[in-house]
């Protein structure tokens, strides 16, 4: 299996504040690597596919980046509702697995 | 538009088999390139992908569950199926079903049903 590592695990920040977290495969998923935010008792949100797609809808203050091992995704500036969970999932092969989550708050 | 929604029971024995049901409207499960998936999502944890059927009836699942689980349609009833065997407590999670369009989830997974907690006690 193709493992996902997330960092930080958990971090605090302000409203405005520009937001990085990275995501690392064990081995090249090459760009297929999508990002989720996620908030409590609530069904994960597709926010990038194919590790740089904005999904419909999603606001371009998300952006993602990187390519075979290494993924960033970054929100320009943090807004209240963005505090959340955000994780990050490769679609290269099966079995699909997901990152272990950061956790976005203040 | 597309929505999903997940059922089944709430509560199951150690076991026991689960069975939770997906029914969804807005798009067809006959369509070239459709898929629906189940993950799941212990209380506090990760998420955890288990199982994908395809528009065609191509089927994927998590090796390490794979000899437990079942994945099947519907398509007449909109609706896909999965089943659990030999259920524990260590499967106590939220299970999702969720949409994805083309090939192996390559663009995500785009809409998700709203989850049903399972827990698993005697």
């Amino acid at each position: 299996d193709i493992q996902m590592t997330q960092s930080p695990s958990s971090l605090s920040a302000s409203v405005g504040d520009r937001v990085t977290i990275t995501c690392r495969a064990s081995q090249t998923i090459y760009s297929y690597l999508n990002w989720y935010q996620q908030k409590p008792g609530k069904a994960p949100k597709l926010l990038i596919y194919a590790a740089s797609s904005l999904q419909s809808g999603v606001p371009s203050r998300f952006s993602g980046s990187g390519s075979g091992t290494a993924f960033t995704l970054t929100i320009s500036s943090l807004q209240p509702e963005d505090f959340a969970t955000y994780s990050c999932q490769q679609s290269y092969t099966s079995p699909l697995t997901f990152g272990g989550g950061t956790k976005v708050d203040i | 538009q597309i929505t999903l929604k997940e059922s089944g029971p709430t509560l199951v024995k150690p076991t026991q088999t689960l069975t939770v049901t997906c029914t969804f409207s807005g798009f067809s499960l006959s369509t070239s390139g459709v898929g629906v998936s189940w993950i799941r999502q212990p209380p506090g944890k990760a998420l955890e992908w288990l199982a994908l059927i395809y528009w065609d009836d191509d089927k994927r699942y998590r090796p390490s569950l794979e000899s437990r689980l079942t994945i099947s349609k519907d398509t007449s009833k909109n609706q896909v199926v999965l089943t659990m065997t030999n259920m524990d407590p260590v499967d106590t999670a939220t299970y999702f079903c969720a949409h994805s369009g083309g090939g192996l989830a390559v663009a995500g997974f785009d809409y998700w049903g709203q989850g049903t907690l399972v827990t698993v006690s005697s």
